[in-house]
């Protein structure tokens, strides 16, 4: 599977700030999705990343607070904006490889990123 | 909308024990994934599951896709101190591309 490699690794910022993630994958993937992981709970889905255009948000996830970019098929970004504490949570680069809708997700280690 | 029950929430086993937990929808996945989940570290891929019926093992882990369609399940066999973690199920929401993730399962081995 894609090797998926996520910076930072961990942060800590201060409330207000901005701070963006990186996700850089080694092989071509058709597919690529951000993740939050809130303290000791599940993964939620922020936003598929769209080659070449704008991100597609689930409910509950706005442009302005998370803007996306993805202008190739193995690099993306999240931007965490006007952090709080309440954005204290682990997020989560995934990539789909195959063409079919139901191909298996593999994840990044994650960004764990604390505000103060 | 569609949410994913895992069970039990976590467990405590002794080294050696045989494992069982499982994952139930609302409604009909066409697939179902199993990810373990480590401290520090993203979600893993354990097994894919794309058939009603299915059963399918790695290693010693056994994961079954329900016949109803509407629950999986996940076997380990002989627990060893490193299959700590967090289990996952999840599944295409219906009509799209995109994964749902149950609730997870902890699990603790103590030696």
């Amino acid at each position: 599977s894609a090797v998926i490699s996520q910076k930072p690794s961990r942060d800590i910022c201060q409330r207000g700030t901005s701070l963006t993630i990186q996700c850089q994958v080694d092989s071509q993937v058709t597919m690529m999705f951000w993740y939050r992981q809130q303290p000791g709970q599940s993964l939620t889905l922020i936003a598929t990343a769209n080659q070449g255009s704008e991100a597609t948000y689930e409910s509950g996830f706005v442009i302005d607070k998370f803007p996306i970019s993805r202008p190739n098929l193995t690099f993306s970004t999240l931007t965490v904006s006007n952090m709080s504490p309440e954005d204290s949570s682990i997020y989560l680069c995934s990539v789909r490889t195959g063409l079919n809708s139901n191909q298996p997700q593999h994840f990044g280690d994650g960004t764990r990123l604390s505000i103060l | 909308g569609q949410q994913l029950n895992q069970s039990p929430q976590s467990m405590f086993i002794q080294e050696g024990e045989d494992v069982s937990m499982n994952c139930t929808s609302s409604s009909i996945f066409n697939t179902w994934l199993w990810y373990k989940q480590d401290p520090g570290e993203g979600p893993v891929l354990l097994i894919a599951l794309y058939k009603a019926g299915e059963l399918t093992s790695n290693g010693r882990l056994t994961a079954q896709f329900g016949i109803t369609r509407k629950d999986s399940f996940l076997n380990i066999s002989a627990s060893i101190p490193s299959d700590v973690g967090i289990y996952f199920c999840a599944g295409p929401t219906s009509g799209t591309y995109k994964y749902i993730f149950g609730t997870g399962t902890r699990l603790k081995v103590l030696a």
